[in-house]
């Protein structure tokens, strides 16, 4: 069985600066997906940034980018120029590439972005 | 935002009621899902379908069951409430193959339950 771990259960940054966030994970399977999740407060979850196992380079979208260490099973998010409106629970999350698209979440990480 | 949508936003019932949990998206993806989440807590899945007439139950053993009769529609259903079923339940889909955000996950505003 799969596992997603989450370190940092809270997280609290000024406005404008940079945080990362941990996720570590644990599989036996050789091809995956992994996925960042941000959920604001009484908001959606929404999708920020999805990473799949095969490929090497790391994924960015805007403010948002993942260092993705496949060996050492690690996939942090890094947001940069933090605004008030990423104040949210994220959510790292596993999705195998074969049979049910299932998602695995971590236990989220709650991140206060303070003006 | 996604176009999948959950009522009742919030629900307050007491033990022994029969409830349902509606879910339905407009967006023609195959497959839903239900979630189970407490407070400040990771998501468990619950069930799964990947299409009409297919149901699956989740990773976490749950006393609700759930029916996929129409696409866009994916009701959960608890026979008979009782306290330890308070939570808040999400429900998202997700596009077939082919697509460009196949495998991503579209959820719901949730259903927040609390059973009295």
């Amino acid at each position: 069985a799969q596992t997603v771990t989450q370190s940092q259960p809270e997280m609290s940054v000024q406005e404008a600066e940079t945080v990362t966030l941990s996720c570590t994970y644990d599989t036996s399977e050789s091809n995956y997906y992994l996925f960042w999740y941000k959920q604001p407060p009484s908001r959606q979850m929404i999708l920020v940034i999805r990473q799949e196992a095969y490929k090497q380079q790391n994924a960015t979208e805007n403010r948002f980018s993942v260092n993705f260490q496949k060996a050492a099973k690690s996939f942090s998010l890094k947001i940069s120029d933090s605004q008030l409106g990423d104040t949210a629970m994220y959510f790292c999350a596993f999705m195998k590439q074969r049979g049910a698209q299932k998602l695995v979440f971590g236990q989220g990480t709650r991140l206060t972005i303070n003006p | 935002e996604a176009d999948i949508y959950q009522t009742p936003r919030y629900l307050v019932i007491g033990t022994g009621k029969k409830i349902t949990l509606e879910c339905s998206q407009t967006m023609g993806h195959d497959k839903m899902y239900w979630y189970q989440q407490d407070p400040g807590m990771e998501l468990h899945l619950i069930h799964y379908s990947y299409g009409v007439n297919s149901t699956e139950k989740g990773d976490l053993s749950s006393e609700s069951t759930v029916s996929r009769i129409r696409t866009e529609h994916f009701p959960l259903t608890l026979e008979s409430a009782r306290p330890s079923h308070t939570s808040q339940y999400l429900c998202a889909s997700s596009p077939p193959p082919g697509t460009d955000s196949y495998n991503e996950q579209f959820f719901g505003p949730g259903t927040r339950l609390t059973v009295l």
